[in-house]
């Protein structure tokens, strides 16, 4: 099963930029790369997904290397709200096993 | 609204006293799937649903039971909950379990064995 690596925890300033790093060498060629985020005593909620090409929507952007080993998540202007857990996993063609791990715990400052 | 439930939101039980905890989505979504999640440890998927009738195993379904007779419910069973399974449990849902398809959570339920 193809596995993510995140850092723990990452720190950033209010209406800066946040670039949130993902490592996925063991990617296959039909794995998709989401990009999930938990509030404070919330579920898990969708951010972003993508293949191969970079995709943005209207709460990030993912870019995705070349070679798809690693992905950055986007953040373009860090609010306090976007304080979260920020997990990326591999979500394949049959889709049903999936791999969370432990997310960046991102922390977000005034 | 479009969205998972859960029930209970909180339950604090006894050990070896057998619980379910339900999941329901309005979404006739096709894939659903039960996850714990444990301070340290992230997410850990249990069981999952590819459709009706269809249950397979995640990385951690010791000491769980699954089912999904219908679409929109995938109910969690604990026969003899212990206290290793004290946690916070997240249901969730998606289209068809393609890579292309997001997963849509519930609200989570925290569960208590003494």
């Amino acid at each position: 099963d193809a596995k993510t690596t995140q850092p723990n925890s990452m720190e950033s300033n209010e209406e800066e930029p946040v670039h949130l790093p993902c490592n996925h060498s063991t990617i296959s060629g039909t794995d998709y790369i989401h990009w999930y985020r938990q509030l404070p005593s919330q579920g898990p909620e969708y951010v972003i997904h993508g293949l191969t090409s970079n995709v943005n929507n209207r709460m990030a952007s993912l870019a995705i290397a070349e070679d798809r080993k690693s992905s950055t998540l986007i953040l373009h202007r860090a609010t306090l709200r976007d304080a979260a857990v920020y997990y990326c996993i591999l979500r394949g063609n049959q889709g049903g096993k999936l791999i969370f791990g432990q997310g960046t715990e991102l922390s977000v400052k005034p | 609204e479009a969205q998972v439930t859960q029930n209970p939101r909180y339950l604090i039980t006894v050990t070896g006293k057998k619980l379910t905890v339900t999941c329901s989505q309005n979404m006739n979504h096709e894939y659903m799937s039960w996850y714990r999640q444990d301070p340290g440890l992230g997410l850990r998927q249990i069981y999952y649903s590819m459709n009706v009738e269809v249950t397979d195993k995640g990385d951690v379904p010791e000491g769980y039971k699954v089912s999904r007779k219908e679409k929109r419910n995938f109910p969690l069973i604990l026969e003899s909950p212990s206290p290793n399974q004290t946690s916070l449990y997240f249901c969730a849902s998606s289209p068809p379990p393609g890579g292309v398809y997001e997963q849509y959570f519930g609200p989570g339920t925290r569960l208590t064995v003494t």
